[in-house]
């Protein structure tokens, strides 16, 4: 089954400690992205790589870091979370086209709070 | 970066009413996209648009992409109860550095009465 795979699902944690949200898609998708879902702003953009070694900054970077050694693999780093980093967050991928990257299969979300 | 404003924020409407919904943006898109999130699920792309001035279908769901390339709605008829959830535009910018990025809207969110 094609699907995007996101862990953990939810998480507590506290100011400082540092945490990694794995993301794994088995579709061979060139692109992925993440994003962070907050009450009236809607999806925000953190990160997106185009493919292996490629990696950019979105909207809202500040705070995270990325890799993407491996084609199905996307994880997002906070190195050191603060309150304001509560959120659900979700990771997508699609395929890379001359449509562009917009249609994306997203994963099922993380709701991480820091305390 | 750039934004989206999508409107209305929330609706509440009876079943078998229709529905509509827009989003606009101050700056130019090559690609409108509509997407759907259901309750504790990521969201789930219901129709895309490539072309000024494109209309597509999907079942009963009808969407447009605005002549401008800075607009875009979504029609929603004969609304049952599983459309309920949070609707999402988004736009994609034309390649060069932002290739890559898709700015979100807002959401709206429908709630439908049986």
């Amino acid at each position: 089954e094609a699907q995007v795979t996101q862990n953990p699902r939810y998480l507590i944690t506290v100011t400082g400690k540092k945490l990694t949200v794995t993301c794994s898609q088995n579709m061979n998708h060139e692109y992925m992205s993440w994003y962070r879902q907050d009450p009236g702003l809607g999806l925000r953009q953190i990160y997106y790589s185009m493919n292996v070694e490629v990696t950019d900054k979105g909207d809202v970077p500040e705070g995270y870091k990325v890799s993407r050694k491996e084609k199905r693999n996307f994880p997002l780093i906070l190195e050191s979370p603060s309150p304001n980093q509560t959120s659900l967050y979700f990771c997508a991928s699609s395929l890379l086209s001359q449509r562009g990257t917009g249609e994306l299969f997203f994963g099922e979300g993380s709701r991480l709070t820091v305390l | 970066g750039q934004q989206l404003n999508q409107s209305p924020q929330s609706m509440f409407i009876q079943e078998g009413e229709d529905v509509s919904m827009n989003c606009t943006s101050s700056s130019i898109f090559n690609t409108w996209l509509w997407y759907k999130q259901d309750p504790g699920e990521g969201p789930v792309l219901l129709i895309a648009l490539y072309k000024a001035g494109e209309l597509t279908s999907n079942g009963r769901l009808t969407a447009q992409f605005g002549i401008t390339r800075k607009d875009s709605f979504l029609n929603i008829s004969a609304s049952i109860p599983s459309d309920v959830g949070i609707y999402f535009c988004a736009g994609q910018p034309a390649g060069g550095t932002s290739y890559g990025k898709l700015t979100f809207g807002q959401g709206t969110i429908l709630t439908v009465h049986p």
